[in-house]
């Protein structure tokens, strides 16, 4: 059964910092890339990056770039998000998505940049 | 980007209708195409994948078909725990992108 589970969600200051990361299982992780997906309060649902099934390569929404990188640890089955210079418009469900239709599959983290 | 443009953004209905969605994407993307129902304060729960694949669990009166760039998805006999928002997204290129959104309510 697939499984991605996400965690490193919080309360953080403009500014501040933040990991997520997304346990995944139940399927052969190292062979598809990963992507992040989030969502804000009340709105719709945003990609924000995705890596290479083998880490080489990555791409990121405007939004998000030189602030998040995304990275990975085939060994493990995890995938993570780096987050720097964090913005209140950042405040987001923050979700993994990936295997062949790159489907989310988790319950998502919880972000919220606030002061 | 591909764009994803889904209709109706709203919808009222009674339970036991037959409840149809729209997606057209901006250009043609394969079976890469996917379905989830939302409701408040929960996660995206996936109900179709690759155009017309039930997910497990998922109950048969979902259905879903499409090709190149206009999908559907259809709610036979509405059920009342049908009433949510129901997104589209295509995986075919990168970056993923979604659907607005059609929010099912009750008549």
């Amino acid at each position: 059964q697939v499984q991605m589970v996400e965690s490193g969600g919080g309360v953080v200051q403009p500014g501040g910092s933040l990991r997520l990361s997304c346990a995944a299982s139940g399927f052969t992780f190292n062979i598809y890339g990963m992507h992040w997906v989030r969502q804000a309060p009340g709105k719709g649902l945003e990609w924000v990056a995705v890596i290479w099934y083998d880490g080489t390569q990555e791409f990121y929404a405007d939004s998000v770039k030189g602030r998040f990188t995304i990275s990975r640890d085939n060994s493990k089955n995890m995938l993570y998000l780096q987050m720097n210079s964090l913005r209140v418009e950042d405040t987001a469900v923050y979700y993994c998505a990936g295997q062949e239709m790159a489907t989310i599959r988790g319950q998502g983290t919880q972000v919220t940049v606030s002061s | 980007d591909i764009q994803m443009t889904q209709s109706p953004s709203f919808l009222s209905a009674s339970v036991g209708d037959r409840v149809t969605i729209t997606c057209r994407a901006s250009q043609s993307i394969g079976h890469y195409l996917n379905w989830y129902q939302q409701k408040s304060g929960k996660a995206p729960k996936l109900l179709i994948y690759g155009t017309s694949n039930l997910q497990n669990g998922v109950p048969s009166r979902f259905s879903a078909i499409g090709s190149g760039t206009d999908y559907t998805l259809t709610i036979d006999s509405l059920q009342p725990e049908d009433f949510a928002t129901y997104y589209c997204q295509q995986s075919y290129r990168t970056p993923l992108t979604f659907g607005g959104g059609t929010k099912v309510e009750i008549k």
